[in-house]
C-alpha cells in the first residue's frame, strides 16, 4: 500500500530564514508527486507536480525537488504570507494518497 | 464562476437530519471526488466518479450517499450522521487522461454534527 510521510509536523521560521520540508514516499511506480498549499478553512491549492527523480520546479520562493524516495519543498527567504499547511501526495491509480502535512508558521 | 464551487460553506445538522452538500466544477473535467479532512489526519478519499460512473467507494458508511448527475455536478447526501462525522468535506475534480491527472479542490464544506 502506498505510504506518504511528511516531516516535520510543524515548522516555525523567522522571516527570511530558509528551510526545507520533506515528503518521503513508498509507491510502486511513481506516476506523479504533488505538492499543495492549504490555508486555514480553505481547500488545498495546487502548487507542483513532479514525475521523475532529478526533476525540479519553482514558483516564487518555493522550489520542489524529487528523488527516488523523497521530495523536498525548499522555501527561500520566507515571508509571513507563506504561512500555511503544505501537503504532499502521490498518485495511486485514479486517486491521490496524501501525507498528514507540515504546518509552516513564518514570523516577522 | 471559476474552479470548483462548494455549497454550503458551513452546515450544522442534528443526528436525525437529512442534508446535502453540493459541488460544481467549471473546469471541463471528467472526474470528480469527495474527500474528508478531519483534524490532524491526512485527507481521506471517500468517492470517485469517472464520467459520471462511481469508480471508487473507499469503505464509506452508507449514511453518506453520493450522486453525480453529470460530469459537472456532484452531491453528497447526508443522513443520520454521528458527531465524529464532523469535518471539512472537500470536493475536487480532474481530467483523467491528462498527464498527472492533477486534482483541483474546492474551498470545502465545514460540517458540524450535533
Amino acid at each position: 500500500e502506498d505510504q506518504v510521510t511528511q516531516s516535520p509536523e510543524a515548522l516555525r521560521l523567522q522571516e527570511g530564514e530558509s528551510s526545507s520540508l520533506n515528503c518521503s514516499y513508498t509507491v510502486s511506480g511513481l506516476r506523479g508527486l504533488f505538492w499543495y498549499r492549504q490555508d486555514p478553512g480553505k481547500g488545498p491549492e495546487f502548487l507542483f507536480t513532479l514525475y521523475s527523480a532529478g526533476e525540479e520546479k519553482e514558483k516564487e520562493r518555493l522550489k520542489a525537488t524529487l528523488t527516488k524516495k523523497e521530495s523536498f519543498l525548499h522555501i527561500t527567504a520566507p515571508k509571513p504570507e507563506d504561512s500555511a499547511t503544505y501537503l504532499c501526495a502521490v498518485r495511486d491509480g485514479n486517486k491521490l494518497v496524501f501525507g498528514a502535512g507540515t504546518i509552516l508558521r513564518v514570523k516577522s | 464562476e471559476t474552479g470548483v464551487t462548494q455549497t454550503p460553506r458551513h452546515l450544522v445538522m442534528g443526528m436525525t437530519n437529512k442534508k446535502s452538500l453540493k459541488c460544481e466544477q467549471h473546469l471541463g473535467h471528467n472526474a470528480m471526488y469527495w474527500y474528508k479532512q478531519s483534524a490532524k489526519k491526512p485527507l481521506e478519499l471517500m468517492f470517485v466518479y469517472n464520467f459520471k460512473e462511481q469508480t471508487e467507494n473507499n469503505s464509506v458508511p452508507s449514511r453518506f450517499s453520493p450522486e453525480c448527475p453529470n460530469s459537472s455536478h456532484l452531491f453528497l447526501h447526508l443522513h443520520t450522521l454521528q458527531p465524529e462525522d464532523s469535518a471539512l468535506y472537500l470536493c475536487a475534480s480532474s481530467q483523467v487522461g491528462d498527464r498527472g491527472n492533477t486534482i483541483y479542490f474546492g474551498e470545502g464544506s465545514w460540517l458540524t454534527v450535533v
